[in-house]
């Protein structure tokens, strides 16, 4: 089991580009989450799917940020137009079911924009 | 909306004494509390959860304990050693469909 996995692990874009983060779950778990963090807001909650169907996407800024589930083995999160807050690492996790159960990060994507 | 708040940001403790660090939630309904600890450089890791039919859990050094009358849950942590220290976050839940909301962290440091 290779746990969660995130590509790309680090990723530079200039102001204004669009940037698309992957997460490829565990085999077998029902829900992904991601969550964006920063030194200043630590672990933000950004969107959730369960069974690839979108739960709660209450934390995703509505006008640049995007994620899709197409498959139960991928995950996507889109970003357009970056801005320079939008810096930051954005983690995948996912778990066997809802919030109540364990959740596996991955190792992460840092997103810097210049 | 929803926030968790957890006390304190940073701890520093000397090897081999207790550390506890405190958090609380805001919506009585909450039932899931878990503890994740994260190490320089890498993903958070479960550590220990408790669920809101218990008072207290306790598994290899770690002990949890909730109080829901004061919506209040803790983190205790006995004979700290330097492998412990690590950032903290706390986080509540109100069930499966519903996110985990989160608290800041707190660095933990132990002085060897």
């Amino acid at each position: 089991n290779a746990g969660v996995i995130q590509t790309p692990r680090h990723k530079v874009t200039g102001k204004g580009q669009e940037a698309t983060l992957w997460c490829e779950p565990i085999s077998g778990h029902s829900a992904v989450f991601w969550y964006r963090q920063t030194i200043v807001q630590g672990l933000e909650f950004l969107t959730y799917f369960r069974n690839q169907a979108p739960i709660d996407d209450s934390g995703m800024p509505k006008e640049r940020f995007s994620a899709q589930m197409p498959n139960q083995s991928h995950s996507t999160l889109k970003i357009q137009s970056t801005q320079p807050q939008d810096s930051a690492v954005y983690l995948c996790a996912s778990s066997l079911g809802g919030t109540g159960n364990t959740l596996y990060f991955g190792e992460g994507s840092r997103l810097i924009v210049v | 909306g929803e926030q968790v708040e957890q006390l304190p940001s940073i701890l520093r403790v000397q090897e081999g004494s207790s550390a506890s660090i405190n958090c609380t939630y805001e919506n009585s309904a909450s039932n899931y509390f878990p503890w994740y600890k994260q190490e320089p450089g890498e993903n958070p890791k479960l550590i220990i959860d408790i669920r809101s039919n218990m008072e207290r859990k306790q598994t290899q050094g770690l002990i949890v304990l909730l109080d829901k009358k004061a919506k209040r849950f803790s983190l205790h942590i006995t004979d700290t050693q330097p492998g412990d220290s690590a950032m903290y976050f706390c986080a509540a839940s109100l069930g499966d469909n519903s996110k985990l909301i989160w608290g800041l962290g707190t660095s933990l440091v132990v002085n060897p």
